[in-house]
């Protein structure tokens, strides 16, 4: 099964930032790749997908590149309310769906 | 509005079993494949299974292989997950998710894409005696 690591696990930034997170899968899974942010006590959300499609509704200083093995995740000019969680996920044509560890995003 | 609600999570003694239940509205739910994922208590996302729109292909983490059984309903738009012979690592809040695919068609090629765009609020398993 293809491994994702996300790189770091844990950010501190302020207000007005801009912060890139890493995830690297274990093999090549060229734009197979999705982003979702998770705030506390709620489900996650899906920012992104295709590597790089932001979804409809998700604010534009969210941006997402990569593929094969390495993605990342920009976000610039951090807002209050990017302060969260934040997962990639692998998903094809059929699972397994596999997670990366996630990214936890504090303010400094 | 598009929604997905979860029920049917509790408290269970180890060896127990529950029926969880995730009521979809406001898409064409037999469109859609479906999944179900967990979350463990201060831990990260862990994907458990999937169900393809028409029942006829499912999938199960090795984790809960053997011991869940995922199933639909599409006529009342439900999706379902049985839990069974429950451990305490089952511990854990289990959202359902809908998966999307898109499409996207180059010149020589389609590739397509997939994404769990719905989320519902999930629901909390207990496994403790």
């Amino acid at each position: 099964d293809i491994q994702l690591t996300q790189s770091p696990s844990f950010l501190s930034a302020s207000v007005g930032d801009r912060v890139t997170i890493t995830c690297r899968a274990s093999q090549g899974i060229t734009s197979y790749l999705a982003w979702y942010q998770q705030k506390p006590g709620k489900a996650p959300k899906l920012l992104i997908y295709a590597a790089s499609t932001l979804q409809s509704g998700v604010p534009s200083r969210f941006s997402g590149s990569g593929s094969g093995t390495e993605f990342t995740l920009t976000v610039n000019s951090l807002q209050p309310e990017d302060f969260a969680t934040y997962y990639c996920q692998h998903l094809n044509r059929y699972p397994p769906y596999t997670f990366g560890q996630g990214t936890k995003l504090e303010i400094k | 509005e598009v929604q997905l609600v979860e029920s049917g999570g509790g408290l269970v003694q180890p060896g127990g079993s529950l029926r969880l239940s995730c009521a979809a509205s406001g898409f064409t739910f037999s469109y859609h494949s479906m999944n179900w994922v967990r979350q463990a208590p201060g831990k990260g996302l862990e994907w458990v299974s999937y169900i393809s729109s028409s029942s006829d292909i499912i999938y199960y983490a090795d984790s809960v292989k053997g011991r869940f059984t995922i199933s639909r309903d599409n006529a009342k738009n439900a999706l379902f997950l049985q839990l069974n012979s429950l451990r305490a690592e089952d511990t854990a809040v289990y959202y359902c998710a809908r998966e999307t695919i898109s499409v996207v068609r180059g010149l020589m090629r389609e590739d397509y894409y997939y994404y769990m765009d719905v989320w519902g609020r999930g629901t909390t398993v207990t496994v403790s005696s």
